[in-house]
């Protein structure tokens, strides 16, 4: 099992709807949570951190995180076709706070 | 301009020769790390530091080396390098340990060819 898992997509949206973006991880330990946005050919940048359980909101962006059943969702509403990116969900290990461990991303596409 | 950089930006070359990858960052963070992302696989860390000449294999430690002499600088050195070392590399920094300061800032990437 892989210790952070996301669908690979792509994951089409029309233009104006809610994406909704899905992180499972294994480590129960983890307390950090990061959601970070890479277009193509471009490096990562951050768009949320989440380390309490519940929704933590950013303008068109909602980070949901539930410990207990150790997963992490981001949910952008009004996607706009500037949203089409790949998106990387990413947790810190419990023993050494440095240590981020990054899922596979998921490549979301919103359609005009 | 808060910033990371690495140089070079591209690099082709063959089987076997030394290569440095170079890395910079001027924001006095104490973390540093690099990262390969291969196709379907995400970013895998390679090596990270805590500070100045603490470092620590992250999950993909063959065949890399790193040092971190200097606060701001942390490069990589690929002593023999082999095709399957092709791939994009990206170096990272972050202010310390807790909470929001765990927010890495990735340099621009730097895509290695091994022939």
């Amino acid at each position: 099992q892989k210790e952070v898992e996301q669908n690979s997509g792509p994951l089409s949206v029309p233009e104006g709807a809610i994406a909704s973006l899905n992180c499972t991880y294994s480590d129960r330990g983890s307390q950090s949570f990061f959601w970070y946005r890479q277009y193509s050919g471009k490096s990562p940048e951050l768009i949320m951190f989440i380390y309490s359980n519940g929704d933590k909101e950013d303008g068109r962006f909602t980070a949901q995180l539930n410990k207990a059943s150790q997963y992490v969702s981001l949910l952008i509403r009004d996607s706009q076709p500037s949203d089409s990116a790949t998106y990387l969900c990413a947790v810190n290990n419990r023993y050494s706070a440095s240590k981020i461990i990054f899922g596979s991303g998921t490549r979301l596409s919103i359609r005009p | 301009e808060a910033q990371v950089t690495q140089n070079p930006r591209y690099l082709i070359t063959v089987t076997g020769k030394k290569l440095t990858v170079t890395c910079s960052q001027n924001m006095n963070h104490e973390y540093m790390s690099w990262y390969r992302q291969d196709p379907g696989l995400g970013l895998r860390q390679i090596y990270y530091s805590m500070n100045v000449e603490v470092t620590d294999k992250g999950d993909v430690p063959e065949g890399y080396k790193v040092s971190r002499k200097e606060k701001r600088n942390f490069p990589l050195i690929l002593e023999s390098p082999s095709p399957n070392q092709t791939s994009l590399y990206f170096c990272a920094s972050s202010p310390g340990l807790a909470g929001k300061y765990n927010e890495q800032f990735f340099g621009p990437g730097t895509r290695l060819t091994v022939l």
